[in-house]
């Protein structure tokens, strides 16, 4: 498995702000993705963050509202931008196809990022 | 399009009872299948997995599954609950060809031990 971890744990914000979420991983990944939870809901996939290039965004999502990038194998960032309290939610960074796993599908989640947007 | 049913949104067992919890999947080949859990405030951490082999997996925590191929099913069991498995547990299914495919969660179902 992986050690992830997040910055910050946890934020409240002003509607119309942005906020940026770290992500940092402990050994270098193939893949790695962002995720939202929002309240008692499950998870929904925003993007895949591609190393070097720009990521690839599930439908509903799009760059400009949730810009992401990722410099190397064991960081990327999202941001969170024009805030509104439809945004306040859980964002989860999970990384994929580590050194020896079993496919890129097998998946390790970071501890989340609680979002209040007021 | 891949999907995942977990129908039993809330359970409650009494500590020390059997635990099944149901999850029923849509994909157009032999998937990859997952068991997550999440408590309370925590990110999720992953249970156990069926790739391939074996339909009955073992996981973390005294935790096991069974793939069921006819009845699309990968349903979770533990034969003694104890009070820190209340959390929420989600399954979740991948695509296997080639690369990465996407993994499509359940909507989750939370379990609530009682003494």
């Amino acid at each position: 498995s992986a050690v992830i971890s997040q910055k910050p744990s946890r934020d409240i914000c002003q509607r119309g702000t942005s906020l940026t979420i770290q992500c940092q991983v402990d050994s270098q990944v193939t893949m790695m993705f962002w995720y939202r939870q929002q309240p008692g809901q499950s998870l929904t996939l925003i993007a895949t963050a591609n190393q070097g290039s720009e990521a690839t965004y599930e439908s509903g999502f799009v760059i400009d509202k949730f810009p992401i990038s990722r410099p190397n194998l064991t960081f990327s960032t999202l941001t969170v931008s024009n805030m509104s309290p439809e945004d306040s939610s859980i964002y989860l960074c999970s990384v994929g196809g580590l050194a020896g796993g079993s496919s890129y599908n097998e998946q390790f989640f970071g501890p989340g990022t609680r979002l209040t947007v007021l | 399009a891949q999907s995942v049913t977990q129908p039993d949104i809330h359970i409650t067992v009494s500590e020390g009872a059997s635990l099944e919890l149901r999850c029923n999947y849509s994909y157009g080949a032999t998937p990859y299948l997952f068991w997550y859990v999440q408590s309370p405030g925590q990110g999720l951490q992953l249970l156990l997995k069926y790739f391939s082999g074996d339909t009955l997996v073992q996981g973390i925590k005294g935790f096991e599954a069974e793939f069921k191929r006819s009845q699309s099913s990968f349903n979770l069991r533990k034969p003694s609950v104890h009070w820190s498995d209340a959390a929420e547990y989600f399954c979740a299914v991948g695509g296997r060809s080639g690369g990465y495919q996407k993994v499509t969660f359940g909507t989750g179902t939370k379990l609530q031990v009682i003494p």
